[in-house]
């Protein structure tokens, strides 16, 4: 079956350092892929996906590849704020996500002034 | 406001005893899904459906029934409930008449606690 690996953390960052959260993946076809963001007491919110091999996903400074030779998705940005602390889930679907997302267990990233 | 609505948003309960999670979304949007949410696990699909009257199950659907007799409501029962089924339970909902791969709109979550 499909799965998504993360790295669970906690990430401690200090304000203005460059992150990569790790996400690779297994598929039996060929998967969308997705990076979902929770703030605390909140649900999840798309943060940016890439349906196809080579694409970038990007918003709000943060950036992912869709590497088919290396089945990942890794999650980038620049410079963190202390607002981008929370919980990031990668998540995968096959058949454009009509029968759900498979996700990743979570990586909390805190980031610290 | 238009948007995707849970309810509790806690719950209390005890081994045994029948609880239903409500969800509501204003989108009219096709597609609903339950999730669950436990430490180490992730999410977790426990069942969708892709219209009223269409449920299909998902990866962890064992103890929990669902049902869809109008577009924008999308309730989750335990029937018996048991201390396994604790966890924060999310709603979500998507729509796919623009075409595929749409983001999913997740509701705040009920976190639920079975004593």
């Amino acid at each position: 079956g499909n799965s998504v690996t993360q790295m669970e953390g906690p990430v401690t960052l200090s304000e203005e350092a460059f992150l990569t959260i790790n996400c690779t993946y297994t598929a039996t076809g060929y998967p969308s892929l997705f990076w979902y963001v929770q703030y605390p007491g909140e649900g999840l919110q798309l943060l940016l996906k890439a349906t196809k091999a080579d694409d970038k996903g990007s918003n709000k400074g943060f950036e992912a590849t869709y590497r088919k030779e290396t089945t990942s998705f890794h999650l980038e940005k620049g410079s963190v704020q202390v607002s981008d602390s929370a919980v990031y889930f990668c998540a995968l679907s096959e058949g454009g996500g009509a029968d759900g997302l498979t996700f990743g267990k979570g990586t909390h990233l805190i980031i610290q002034p | 406001d238009a948007g995707i609505t849970q309810s509790p948003r806690y719950k209390i309960t005890e081994t045994g005893r029948q609880v239903t999670l409500m969800c509501h979304q204003t989108w009219s949007h096709s597609y609903m899904f339950w999730y669950r949410q436990d430490l180490g696990h992730g999410l977790r699909l426990i069942y969708y459906s892709a219209a009223a009257d269409i449920t299909d199950k998902g990866e962890v659907p064992d103890g929990y029934v669902v049902s869809r007799s109008k577009t924008e409501n999308f309730p989750l029962t335990l029937e018996s409930a048991t201390r396994s089924q604790t966890s924060v339970y999310f709603c979500a909902s998507s729509d796919f008449d623009r075409g595929m791969n749409q983001p999913q709109h997740f509701g705040d979550g009920t976190r639920l606690s079975i004593l």
